[in-house]
């Protein structure tokens, strides 16, 4: 079982809708969860990051986090062609102790 | 403007030879990481350095080496002995590598992406 998970895409919507991006860690007792937007031959672009059980608004960006169900969600809301990009999903494991990253999830923005 | 810089952009390799990938932060983080991406995948841990003359192999770390003689440069020198080293390189930096939110947060320098003639 990969430690981080995500489904590859590619995650088609039209402009103006919601994009929900989702991601499933294995390590009970990771802190800290980050989502990092890449555009494709750039590098990684941290976006969210959230520490708490709930919901956290940047934006257009929310960041969802269930521990117990371990897993968190991305929501961006009135998608943009510019929002069409690879999305990674990066756990903490243990206290800190490096990141480790899904494969990402394709999202494209249809105008 | 604080940040992570990478040099080269493009580096092309020779079979049988070592290079060498730059990077500097002027961040003041404690924490540097080397990543590497293949096409289609995340990013995989080759090494990472918490503090200065001290650092640890990440997943992938055969064929590599580092230093971190400075707490501003940590470089990357992809040996021979890495077979397949075409991909895409990734600097990060972080205030610490251990601790909780902030202190774990990584950011990304541009990259360099390595070719084999």
């Amino acid at each position: 079982q990969k430690e981080v998970e995500q489904n590859s895409g590619p995650l088609s919507v039209p402009e103006g809708a919601i994009a929900s991006l989702n991601c499933t860690y294995s390590d009970r007792v990771s802190q800290s969860f980050f989502w990092y937007r890449q555009y494709s031959g750039k590098s990684p672009e941290l976006i969210m990051s959230i520490y708490s059980n709930g919901d956290k608004e940047d934006g257009r960006f929310t960041a969802q986090l269930n521990k117990a169900s371990q897993y968190v969600s991305l929501l961006i809301r009135d998608s943009q062609p510019s929002d069409s990009a690879t999305y990674l999903c990066a756990v903490s494991m243990e206290y800190g102790n490096k990141l480790v990253f899904g494969a990402g999830t394709i999202l494209r923005v249809k105008s | 403007d604080g940040g992570i810089t990478q040099s080269p952009k493009y580096l092309f390799r020779k079979e049988g030879q070592n290079v060498t990938l730059s990077c500097e932060q002027n961040l003041n983080h404690d924490a540097m990481y080397w990543y590497r991406q293949d096409p289609g995948q995340g990013l995989r841990l080759i090494y990472y350095s918490q503090i200065v003359n001290d650092f640890q192999k990440g997943d992938i770390a055969e064929g590599y080496s580092v230093s971190r003689e400075k707490k501003e440069s940590f470089p990357l020198t992809v040996t021979s002995a890495q077979k397949n080293p075409t991909a895409f390189y990734l600097c990060a930096s972080s205030k610490g590598e251990r601790g909780f939110g902030l202190m774990v947060t990584q950011y990304f320098g541009p990259g360099t992406r390595l070719l084999v003639l």
